[in-house]
Order: structure tokens, then C-alpha cells, then sequence
């Protein structure tokens, strides 16, 4: 079936230091690719997304690529925050346009140290 | 617009017990579901709907029933408390056809 393996946690990390976490993922077909980022106490949010091959989806200051040949969509940012401790979950709908079937990764939490 | 609320924030219940997850969306989406997430797991698809009187069972449905009788609401029942339902309930609710989910702030569960 289909699944989304994230790298494991926690990461920690100084202000303004560069940040990957990666993601790859099994699935039939052509999934849509998604990072979710749950703040403290919070939902999660939609971060950025991609539904095709070698799209980039990006978002404040995040991105990430759809790379087919490697099954990966790796998140990345160049220079992170302190208020960008979060817990980060990638996750496929392996049905593009329908949002009916979300399949998440285990998530990675996150600490950026001032 | 209120997105999506869930209530309560936090419960303690004993084994044996039942009670009802509350969720509700306000701005006239179509689907609507239910997760848990577990630590080390991800969230979970307990059990969806694509619209009023329509639900269908997600990954790990046992134990947890659902209903859809208005767009706006979709609750979340457990007839018979277990501790392996201790757990962190999100819902999430999303346009037709679209696919960015809108989660609400969750529901944390503990079962005695």
C-alpha cells in the first residue's frame, strides 16, 4: 500500500541555520505530495504542496520538489526561525484532486534554538 | 469564519465508558474526516464522508462510529471506551474535487 517514510526526529537547530528534512514515499500512480506543519497546541496546517513530477511548492520561505525518479519530497529552508518549531508531516493523496485519502508520515519534530 | 472547531480540548474517560467527539466546519465543505495521531505514527484515517448521509471507513475504523446528517457537522462517537483509543483526535474538512485539508485544533483523549 501506500506510505511516507520522514526522517526520525528531533532536529535541532540554531536560528538562521539550514534545515532538510527528508521525505520519501511508495505509492501506485501519480500522488499528490504534501508538507503539513503542526505549531504547538495547534491543527495542522497546510505548508506547500506539489501534484506533479518536478513541481516546487513553496511557502514562507520553505520548499520542496517532487522528485518521480527518487520518490522523494524533501523540505527545505535556508535560514530558519525560531518560531518555526513545529512538527513537520509529509504526506501523499495517491488520487490527484481528490482530497479523500491522506496518507501521513510519522512527522519530525522540530526545535530552532536562538 | 470560525474554520473548524472541535470540541472538547481534553477528556478523561474510564474503559467501558462512551462519549461523543464533537466537529464542526463552517465554510460549506463538502468532505469532512477523522484522525488519531499516535506518537511515532502519523495521523490515522479513522473514518470520512464526501457529503451529508454519506460515510465510509478510513484505516483503523473499529471501535469508532460516525454519522453525516448536515454539511457542517461530523461527529465523532466511541460506544465503548478502550485504552488503546487514548489518543490525539484532529478533524479536518476540505472542498469538493480540492485538496488542501483544514484541521481543527484536536481533541485529546485519555482512557482509563
Amino acid at each position: 500500500g501506500d506510505s511516507v517514510t520522514q526522517m526520525e526526529g528531533p532536529v535541532t537547530l540554531s536560528e538562521e541555520a539550514f534545515l532538510t528534512i527528508n521525505c520519501t514515499y511508495t505509492a501506485t500512480g501519480y500522488p499528490s505530495l504534501f508538507w503539513y506543519v503542526q505549531y504547538p497546541g495547534e491543527g495542522l496546517q497546510l505548508l506547500l504542496k506539489a501534484t506533479k513530477a518536478d513541481d516546487k511548492g513553496s511557502n514562507k520561505g520553505f520548499e520542496a520538489t517532487y522528485r518521480k525518479e527518487t520518490t522523494s519530497f524533501h523540505l527545505e529552508k535556508g535560514s530558519v526561525q525560531v518560531s518555526d518549531s513545529a512538527v513537520y508531516f509529509c504526506a501523499l493523496n495517491p488520487i490527484s484532486g481528490s482530497a479523500r485519502q491522506l496518507t501521513f508520515g510519522s512527522g519530525t519534530q522540530l526545535t530552532v534554538l536562538p | 469564519n470560525a474554520g473548524v472547531t472541535q470540541t472538547p480540548k481534553f477528556q478523561v474517560l474510564k474503559t467501558g465508558q462512551s462519549m461523543t467527539l464533537q466537529c464542526a466546519q463552517d465554510m460549506n465543505h463538502e468532505y469532512m474526516s477523522w484522525y488519531r495521531q499516535d506518537p511515532g505514527m502519523g495521523l490515522r484515517l479513522i473514518h470520512y464522508s464526501v457529503g451529508a448521509g454519506i460515510t465510509d471507513q478510513g484505516e483503523v475504523p473499529n471501535g469508532y462510529n460516525v454519522s453525516r446528517s448536515t454539511t457542517e457537522d461530523f461527529p465523532l462517537r466511541l460506544l465503548s471506551a478502550a485504552p488503546s483509543q487514548t489518543s490525539v483526535y484532529f478533524c479536518a474538512s476540505s472542498y469538493g474535487g480540492k485538496e488542501t485539508q483544514y484541521f481543527g485544533p484536536g481533541t485529546r483523549l485519555l482512557v482509563l
